[in-house]
């Protein structure tokens, strides 16, 4: 069956970077974008951008695309998102979720999800 | 940049009761691509509704959505214990990326 699964959580102190890796299972991984999303507590999904797990490509988010980076590796079918310049409110859920690619799809497969917590 | 528009806020109902949700669009979407989403305290979100109507694999048939353009509605007809959870809704297909709307909860009465 499809599955993602997200790395462990993570403390970090404000001006460090952190990087979240999202092991996908089940599925051929290059057929599919890799969406990130985050969720601070009591709030809404925040889409940071995607990444194409096929040919690389990404796009990001206005909001963090000078803060984020994403990457994968296809031999691993492992995704990875990087966040510099962590601030306090960066403290959220962080998920991976997958998208199939080349055409308009919704998510249809999330990993487990990611805690990011900045504090100094 | 569209925006997504989900009330009430919460919604408090008892076990067999039915709920109808309700997801605004600040701009028309074009070809229904529309999504409801249920998370549960603690889980990752799960695709339910995809298509503004067409229901994803192993959903059951009392979860259905209904709309167009900019509003949409999902409707569960028999609320199960298991259904009480948080809701949102989500636009796909945008070559801005996936928006979001804020959520509703739907709580035991």
């Amino acid at each position: 069956q499809v599955q993602l699964v997200q790395s462990g959580a993570e403390v970090k102190k404000p001006g460090a970077s952190v990087k979240v890796s999202c092991k996908a299972s089940g599925y051929t991984f290059t057929t599919y974008a890799i969406h990130w999303v985050r969720q601070a507590p009591g709030q809404r999904l925040e889409w940071m951008g995607w990444i194409s797990a096929g040919s690389g490509s990404t796009k990001y988010s206005q909001r963090f695309q000078d803060r984020v980076t994403f990457s994968r590796d296809t031999s691993a079918t492992t995704a990875y998102m990087d966040l510099s310049s962590l601030r306090s409110d960066d403290t959220a859920v962080y998920y991976c979720a997958r998208e199939e690619f080349g055409g308009a799809y919704p998510i249809d497969a999330w990993g487990q999800g990611t805690l990011v917590t900045v504090s100094s | 940049e569209s925006v997504l528009t989900q009330s009430p806020g919460t919604l408090s109902l008892s076990p067999g009761e039915r709920a109808t949700l309700s997801c605004r669009a600040s701009q028309s979407i074009s070809n229904n691509y529309l999504a409801w989403y249920q998370q549960k305290p603690g889980q990752a979100p799960r695709l339910l509704i995809f298509g503004a109507a067409s229901r994803a694999t192993g959903i059951p048939d009392r979860f259905s959505g209904s709309g167009s353009g900019t509003d949409f509605t999902l409707t569960i007809s028999r609320l199960e214990p298991e259904d009480f959870a948080v809701y949102y809704c989500q636009h796909y297909g945008s070559s801005r990326g996936p928006i979001f709307g804020g959520g509703t909860k739907v709580e035991i009465k």
